[in-house]
């Protein structure tokens, strides 16, 4: 499978926990983006990456929250002192081309779910 | 800022029947434009796009959008619905500023729901 895969795909914590997600784009993939998408709603832009450099970040993105892509391969995304409104689907996406005509690939998303 | 709005959150059609998803778009600049399937538990699924080329865009399971410049709109169509086309439908615009870094800007989605 040469999808992007996410890691865990569930994710059930207690409200003040850390949690980290882990996304591996399509291999050769230069570019990777980060969502959340809360319960009918659409996804919402968090950040993105060029390589290692992380270039842009929503205001969505509180301090609790920090995205690296070491090396430009793999992505992790981590929530710090966990809140219920954190509550949400996590998707990663990755493309090649630059520009608006690329287009992003999605994995299947990590459903954190805080309690 | 560029947005997209999505007219009904569900659609309910027979298999067989027509198949047509609204979405408008605002943008300061000529859009792209692109609709993603989600299917339960799963990623989004990229159904086709608009960069400025054909106005008819053909995409992949029989599905087709029209964009309309006059009438700010990018709808989807399918003639002939399956039950398999049972999903929730994102319309989306890129936010492409300078620099070759694309956000994609999402409508609330629809539900399409097909009945035998």
């Amino acid at each position: 499978d040469t999808g992007v895969s996410q890691n865990p795909r569930h994710k059930i914590t207690k409200r003040g926990q850390n949690v980290t997600f882990r996304c591996d784009p399509i291999s050769e993939h230069n570019r990777l983006y980060w969502y959340r998408q809360t319960l009918g709603q659409g996804p919402e832009f968090l950040t993105y990456f060029q390589n290692e450099a992380q270039l842009e970040k929503s205001r969505l993105l509180s301090d609790r929250f920090s995205a690296e892509r070491p090396k430009g391969s793999f992505s992790t995304l981590e929530i710090q002192r966990t809140e219920q409104g954190d509550s949400a689907m996590y998707l990663c996406a990755s493309s090649s081309v630059s520009g608006a005509r690329s287009e992003q690939f999605f994995g299947p998303g990590t459903r954190l779910t805080v309690l | 800022a560029q947005s997209v709005t999505q007219l009904g959150s569900h659609v309910s059609v027979s298999e067989g029947a027509l198949v047509l998803l609204r979405c408008n778009y605002s943008s300061s600049v000529p859009p792209y434009l692109f609709w993603y399937v989600q299917y339960p538990n799963q990623g989004l699924q990229l159904l086709l796009k608009y960069t400025s080329a054909a106005t008819l865009v053909k995409g992949i399971n029989g599905f087709e959008a029209e964009f309309k410049k006059s009438e700010t709109s990018f709808h989807l169509t399918k003639p002939s619905a399956h039950m398999r086309d049972a999903a929730e439908y994102f319309c989306a615009v890129s936010d492409h500023p300078g620099g070759g870094f694309q956000k994609l800007v999402f409508g609330t989605g629809t539900r399409l729901l097909v009945s035998p």
